[in-house]
């Protein structure tokens, strides 16, 4: 069973920063990526950016440029993403999600196929 | 800055079929978009449909099926289902960048 699991929620003042993991069992880590994602209440998800796992190159949304880092531990199979300088309008549900089944089918390290459960980060003075 | 866009929300019969659609700002959507369809019902992470333009994952029922049209990428559903119900969400790939699309309300009415 592929599975994601995420670290509990956050409560953050504006101008701070917040780490949220993300933990990979059951399926082989090392060969991922493993993009991240947020959902504000009441909209559509937001791609953030992505990690990597083996070359731990990393990419990211235009709007994130500067203020999102990802980073991998191989020894725990987590990855971590760092967002900095938040205001209110990043309070929102974090989510990592990966191609667990690249190298599996065909073509499915373009895929997003497993989720982690979430993250709330909610910001607020 | 990229937009994806699908129809806000569409509604269709049990046992029918409908054509949801995930047009670029850029231009005609291609197979090299990779496009990746998602549901996602209340409270719940949105869970993988379809990827790389008509690819299914072992869970996606048979009657969701993914397709390039009129230049854009679609998701149809044939012989829907009442528990179809659901936010439908398209993401395609830009150089390595991701971006979703605003989503579509599917009604099943």
């Amino acid at each position: 069973q592929m599975h994601l699991v995420q670290s509990g929620p956050e409560v953050k003042k504006p101008g701070t920063s917040v780490k949220v993991s993300c933990k990979a069992s059951g399926f082989t880590f090392s060969s991922s990526t493993v993009q991240w994602v947020r959902q504000a209440r009441g909209q559509g998800p937001e791609w953030i950016g992505c990690i990597v796992v083996g070359s731990g190159s990393t990419k990211s949304s235009q709007r994130f440029q500067g203020r999102v880092s990802f980073t991998r531990d191989m020894s725990t199979s987590t990855t971590y993403m760092e967002l900095s300088s938040l205001r209110s309008e990043d309070t929102a549900v974090y989510s990592c999600a990966a191609d667990g089944l690249s190298g599996v089918l065909p073509g499915a390290q373009n895929g997003l196929d497993v989720w982690g459960q979430g993250t709330t980060v909610t910001v607020s003075s | 800055q990229t937009v994806v866009t699908q129809e806000p929300s569409l509604t269709v019969s049990p046992g029918g079929t409908v054509t949801l659609t995930c047009a670029s700002s850029t231009g005609t959507v291609t197979s090299a978009h990779y496009p990746n369809w998602f549901h996602q019902k209340p409270g719940q992470a949105p869970r993988a449909l379809i990827y790389a333009t008509s690819n299914k994952y072992p869970w996606t029922p048979a009657r969701f099926s993914g397709s390039l049209l009129g230049g854009k990428g679609a998701l149809t559903l044939s012989g829907v289902q009442p528990e179809d119900e659901a936010d439908y969400y398209c993401l395609l790939r830009f150089s390595g960048t991701w971006v979703f699309g605003g989503g579509t309300k599917l009604t099943v009415l």
